[in-house]
This record gives structure tokens, sequence and C-alpha cells, in this order.
């Protein structure tokens, strides 16, 4: 089965870098998704790693290490925007998703 | 490219009534899957249908259906509603081209209310 933890919640500064972590306990997957989703909307698609490394997109990067089970979603230039909801998932192998319980990130001025 | 749609935005029922919500994903996805999301809870994995077949289900009871259309657009069933039902019902679609791994689009979400 598939066990995914994230912090509940994480406060940072507008202009700062803040990492948000994942880890997991799991058999495999084929990859591991990161998801921003903003109070009453649906979740985006925000970055996937199917490899170990870091991938960047702007002023997002994932980073995954699947020997250590751990993941993480670095988020630069903070805006206050980017409070929101982080969700990270593995994609269990073709069959379904599973999501972490998320992670609330409040951006403060 | 028209993103996932869901309708109705919002619902409000009572116990033991059902319900049906509806998802049309984006053009060219096979693959649909459903999600509840509660804040005690957070995302859970509901079912996933592709070529109007149920490939993956997960750990909900019987009452919670769904079926998909050879138009890819997919319902899903809820009967006899219970009030720990309400929750925010997410259907999100994907390319499922076989490839390694396969991003998931959501639509906006259906919010249930069960008085």
């Amino acid at each position: 089965g598939q066990n995914i933890d994230q912090p509940t919640e994480m406060t940072a500064t507008e202009g700062a870098i803040v990492q948000i972590n994942c880890t997991y306990q799991t058999s495999g997957f084929n990859g591991l998704f990161w998801y921003q989703q903003h109070a009453g909307e649906a979740p985006t698609f925000l970055s996937y790693n199917v490899l170990d490394g870091l991938e960047e997109k702007g002023r997002f990067s994932s980073f995954l290490s699947r020997s250590k089970g751990y993941s993480y979603l670095l988020l630069k230039e903070l805006q206050m925007k980017d409070s929101a909801s982080y969700l990270c998932a593995v994609d269990n192998y073709g069959q379904n998703f599973v999501f972490g319980p998320g992670t609330r990130l409040s951006v403060l001025p | 490219k028209a993103g996932v749609t869901q309708t109705p935005r919002y619902l409000i029922k009572t116990r033991g009534q059902q319900v049906t919500l509806s998802c049309s994903p984006i053009s060219g996805h096979r693959s649909v899957s459903w999600y509840q999301q509660t804040p005690g809870q957070g995302l859970q994995f509901l079912f996933e249908y592709f070529s109007e077949t149920q490939r993956n289900k997960g750990n909900f009871p019987g009452r919670f259906s769904g079926r998909q259309f050879s138009n890819s657009r997919s319902e899903m069933n809820v009967s006899t509603l219970e009030l720990g039902d309400s929750a925010l019902y997410l259907c999100a679609s994907s390319l499922a081209s076989g490839g390694h791994t396969d991003t998931q689009y959501f639509g906006p979400g259906t919010r249930l209310t069960v008085l």
C-alpha cells in the first residue's frame, strides 16, 4: 500500500523561498506529482518526477529521491497568491493516484 | 482546449436521497477518475473509468457507483445519502496513452451537502 506524509501547515514571507516536504512508504510507483489547491478550488497540476533528481519549472522545482522515500517542492520568490494547499501524490502504477494530506502554506507580507 | 467540466457545481440533498454528478473530460482524454475530498480525510480515490469500463476502484461502499459513456463523459451516482457523504467531489481526466505516467487534470468539483 501507499502511505504519504506532509507537514500540515507552513508559513513563509513574501519574496522568500520555502521547501515543502513529502515522505512516503510505498511498494513503488510510476511518478510523484505535486498539485496546488486554492481554498474552494480544484487542484491544479504543478510538476511531476519520474526519475530521481530535480525538475525545475519557473519559480517551482520538485525533487525526488526514491531510495530515501522523499520528495520536496521548492517555491522561490514567494508571492501572496502562492498561499494555498500543496498536495503530493503518487501514481500507483496507473491504477490510481494516492494523495498525501496536503500542506497549507500561508504567505505573509 | 477546454478543461474538465463538472455539473452541477453545488448540490444540497437530504439523507436517504440519491444524487448523480456529471463530468466531461478534456477532449481526447480517455480516462476519468473520481475523488472525494473532505477536511478530515483529504483526497480519497473512488474509481476510474476507461473506455466505458471501471478499471480501478477505491475503498468505498457500493452506494457509490459510476459509469462512462462512449464519448468519455462520466457520471457518478450516490444512493441512500448519508450525512458523511457531504464533500467536494472531484473528477480528473487523463490521456491514458499507456505511457509510463499520466498527469491527471481536475475539474472544479461538485460541492455536495447532505442535510
